[in-house]
């Protein structure tokens, strides 16, 4: 099993571009989220999805577009990208959601935006 | 919102020493979480707490839930190269595990041969 997996693992954006950064998992868990983790900030939760068609937002979800088409895939859209967004982006998942299960994390998504 | 605190922020230890780093929430958590991240990857689950008063030990790292179910330590024995990275605590937050976990800003610790 792969695990988390996210593309890419590095990408550099010019003010106003978007782009799409990819998330699947292959452990058929419900529950994916997308975090950020800037430095002295620790992780902050941008979006997160319960199941395939259900999103909700989390702490710091401004500027940032979700979707769960299916179990497997949870991308994360950037419509207009600024230099705020410049960050590390981690995808986490775990089996349901439900309290006190770990969240697997994939490897990670380093955004530059200049 | 909650909060969860951490402290240190850095911690440089020699190796052999032991190393401590503290968390604590603003509101009652139902468990709390720790994660290690090495540098240049990515958190990595380490172990649950749910119990009032609970310690676990795993190998040379021990970890603490307070009485209150506020406050929480992780501490390491002689520490080991191997230990470099960044600890971090986390809380469900208050609408319960799906609204995600909030996390502590980490503790660094630095590892001086």
């Amino acid at each position: 099993n792969a695990g988390v997996t996210q593309t890419p693992k590095f990408q550099v954006l010019k003010t106003g571009q978007s782009m799409t950064l990819q998330c699947a998992q292959d452990m058929n868990h419900e529950y994916m989220s997308w975090y950020r983790q800037d430095p002295g900030m620790g992780l902050r939760l941008i979006h997160y999805s319960v199941g395939a068609g259900i999103t909700d937002q989390g702490e710091v979800p401004n500027g940032y577009n979700v979707s769960r088409s299916t179990t497997e895939d949870f991308p994360l859209r950037l419509l207009s990208a600024a230099p705020s967004q410049t960050s590390v982006y981690f995808c986490a998942s775990s089996y349901s959601g439900g309290v006190g299960e770990k969240l697997f994390f994939g490897s990670g998504t380093q955004l530059s935006v200049l | 919102g909650q909060q969860v605190m951490q402290i240190p922020q850095y911690q440089h230890v020699q190796e052999g020493e032991d190393f401590t780093t503290y968390c604590n929430s603003s509101t009652t958590l139902s468990n709390i979480q720790w994660y290690k991240q090495r540098p240049g990857g990515h958190p990595v689950f380490l172990i649950q707490l749910v119990k009032s008063g609970e310690v676990k030990k795993q190998k040379r790292l021990t970890f603490q839930f307070g009485e209150a179910k506020k406050n929480s330590s992780l501490h390491i024995t002689a520490t080991q190269t191997t230990d470099v990275g960044t600890y971090f605590c986390a809380g469900p937050n208050s609408g319960g595990g799906a609204d995600g976990l909030t996390f502590g800003k980490g503790t660094h610790l630095i590892i001086q041969p």
